[in-house]
């Protein structure tokens, strides 16, 4: 079955540590993003990516940095430099071609600073 | 210019009762209207979807109304479950080329 898988599930951070999320799709769908969803909040995007070694800063890409070496991967690493990372992240892909707009969501990681 | 606006933040519902989420937009080149469903601790999952040139679309209990001149278009859930209860986004996008752009979401809670 095709789909967006994202691990690990749960995470836990130290305080100055960087982390990687990891994002993988076998749906052969050109673009790729990452949202981030605080408790009772809406979705903001942090990167996206259209093309293979292309991405583009979304609204609140501060302290996060990702990388699209392979059109499949679009793991995304919370840096230091996040004040406060603590939240659900969510990857999602969509075809990028033709008229099918529609985005395809993981299941998500929650981030925890401890 | 960007912006969907969602309301109501939450809502609740007896269980048979229609459910009605509304979202206004601005920016009159938006040329497609999913809604996602998300339920705790998930990624959002797309629902149903319209594009403007039609007014109406249903797919089971799941109805969207569009209303073009007025930039505003609906979720409706008839006859809600407590199964329903979950977050309920709308989005808009322009174009292959450019990410959706969310609601705010709505809460919604079905009760037995």
């Amino acid at each position: 079955d095709g789909g967006i898988t994202q691990s690990p599930k749960y995470l836990f951070r130290k305080e100055g540590q960087n982390v990687t999320l990891s994002c993988e799709q076998n749906l052969n769908h050109d673009a790729m993003y990452w949202y981030r969803q605080d408790p009772g909040q809406g979705l903001r995007l942090i990167y996206y990516s259209q093309i293979v070694n292309d991405f583009q800063k979304g609204d609140i890409a501060e302290g996060y940095s990702v990388s699209r070496e392979k059109k499949e991967s679009f793991p995304l690493t919370v840096t230091s430099a996040q004040k406060n990372p603590t939240a659900f992240y969510l990857c999602a892909s969509r075809l990028g071609r033709g008229r099918n707009y529609g985005y395809t969501f993981g299941s998500g990681t929650r981030l925890t600073v401890v | 210019q960007q912006q969907v606006k969602q309301s109501p933040q939450s809502l609740i519902v007896q269980k048979g009762g229609i459910p009605i989420i509304n979202c206004a937009y601005e920016n009159t080149a938006f040329d497609y209207f999913p809604w996602y469903q998300q339920f705790p601790g998930k990624g959002p999952a797309l629902l149903i979807a319209i594009r403007p040139d039609v007014s109406e679309k249903k797919e089971g209990r799941f109805t969207i109304s569009f209303n073009k001149s007025a930039k505003q278009f609906s979720l409706h859930i008839m006859d809600s479950q407590p199964g329903d209860s979950a977050t309920y986004f709308c989005a808009a996008n322009q174009g292959s080329a450019r990410q959706l752009t969310f609601g705010s979401g709505t809460q919604l809670t079905v009760l037995p």
